[in-house]
């Protein structure tokens, strides 16, 4: 079965560092490219960050509100994708999602989401 | 890219055909897809490329438009479609959404 699980969330402070992971199984993992997505309490979907396969690169790409404080690796061997987050604010409060990107066929396959939230 | 769905929610019932609208700030060819999402589920991916059904999802779905305008109609409302449902552009980054579109049972 192909399947994505995330794992990494939690209550944390403004100010600190969090990683989450997402975990592949059921495919070959490094042929993919890989988004992480949030949603923030009662609010819709936002398009976090993206990773290239290495076949393409393994290159990223960032939304203009995370850019220079969360970053996106992969370890192909491990099949997992990591987001990890910096300099963490409030407003990044929300559940996070990676998903499997099939860059202009969309997004095919999701995790269940884990939630991280930001607060004193 | 902004996305610009309509309506914001739409109450209809079981049997029905409904419309949703999403509406880019520029032209990003057929670089379209569509998902439905649930409370405290994952969204799902319903159609790509502006058209094309994901296998597994029932052919009362449809998708349509190019360029700017897009659509997505379910043909006959079963009780499993009322959700939220999203469109997002693939033609460029930061790969935007839409505000999202609640269906609720009438």
């Amino acid at each position: 079965e192909v399947q994505l699980v995330e794992s990494g969330g939690g209550l944390v402070q403004p100010g600190r560092s969090l990683r989450l992971s997402c975990t592949a199984s059921g495919f070959t993992f490094g042929d993919y490219a890989m988004s992480w997505f949030r949603q923030a309490p009662g609010k819709g979907l936002e398009w976090v960050g993206f990773i290239r396969s290495k076949a393409y690169s393994g290159t990223t790409e960032y939304a203009a509100s995370v850019q220079g404080r969360f970053t996106i690796s992969r370890d192909d061997s491990k099949s997992i994708a990591y987001l990890q987050m910096n300099s963490l604010k409030t407003e990044d409060t929300a559940v996070y999602y990676c998903a499997r990107d099939l860059h202009t066929d969309g997004m095919d396959v999701w995790g269940q989401g884990t939630t991280v939230t930001v607060s004193s | 890219i902004q996305l610009t769905q309509s309506p914001s929610s739409l109450s209809a019932s079981v049997g029905d055909r409904v419309t949703i609208t999403c509406r880019a700030s520029q032209g990003i060819s057929s670089y379209l897809a569509w998902y439905q999402q649930k409370p405290g589920k994952a969204p799902k991916l319903l159609i790509y490329a502006a058209s094309t059904l994901q296998s597994g999802v029932p052919s009362r779905f449809s998708g349509s438009g190019s360029g700017t305008d897009f659509t997505l109609s379910i043909s006959s409302l079963q009780p499993e479609d009322f959700a939220t449902y999203y469109c997002q552009q693939l033609n460029s980054y930061p790969r935007t959404f839409g505000q999202g579109t609640r269906l609720e049972i009438k």
